[in-house]
């Protein structure tokens, strides 16, 4: 089945200086990579998500990139903010009909 | 919308006693799955269903039973809770299953002492 890697797992950073995390996945067929913020206390909430079909997908401050050759995604956040610090998740799926797997996730702190 | 509901939000159980924990939603959504979260395990998928009357196992569904009866709701069952099900549990539900937006109820902590 699909095995979902993520690193770093733990993340410091100075407020306004970028952030990046990377995921590895093991499944080719999957085609589908969401990735999660979650705030203590609360559920994780979808953040921006990727389609095999692009390489790249941006909204704001956040991005995403995908390597299908490499079988590598990764989330860029720039213009770090206080509220930024969460734990994040990556994870993958195929498109129809499939479950969800994720990773391990990282903990991100911005340092005011 | 309320969204995904869960209850209880905290929850101790003695070894060998048994619960069930509850899901629901009001999104209308076919696909609805249980997590279990601990610490530096990220977010383990206990089982999933991806339309009323059909479930299927996730990465760790040993301990764990679920039906799925109705659209609306997904409950997970502890048959004989032990102290390695200490954990929090999430439900969520999509649209459908796959590549979908997942939205998360609120998480049960439960602990088994």
């Amino acid at each position: 089945g699909e095995n979902v890697e993520q690193h770093p797992s733990t993340l410091s950073v100075q407020e306004g200086d970028s952030a990046v995390i990377k995921c590895t996945y093991s499944d080719s067929a999957s085609n589908y990579f969401p990735w999660y913020k979650q705030e203590l206390g609360k559920g994780p909430q979808l953040i921006i998500d990727i389609r095999s079909n692009v390489g790249e997908k941006k909204d704001q401050r956040i991005a995403v990139t995908l390597n299908k050759t490499a079988k590598h995604f990764s989330l860029h956040i720039t213009e770090t903010q206080p509220e930024d610090s969460a734990v994040y998740f990556c994870a993958a799926s195929k498109t129809s009909y499939d479950k969800v797997i994720f990773g391990p996730g990282t903990s991100l702190s911005v340092i005011p | 919308n309320a969204g995904v509901t869960q209850t209880p939000k905290f929850q101790v159980l003695k070894t060998g006693q048994s619960m069930t924990l509850q899901c629901a939603q009001d999104m209308n959504h076919e696909y609805m799955s249980w997590y279990r979260q601990d610490p530096g395990m990220g977010l383990r998928l206990i089982h999933y269903s991806v339309g009323a009357g059909i479930t299927d196992q996730g990465e760790v569904p040993n301990g764990y039973n679920v039906s799925r009866s109705t659209t609306e709701d997904f409950p997970l069952r502890l048959l004989s809770a032990a102290p390695s099900q200490t954990s929090v549990y999430f439900c969520a539900s999509s649209r459908l299953a796959g590549a979908y937006e997942q939205y998360f109820g609120p998480g049960t902590r439960l602990t088994v002492t």
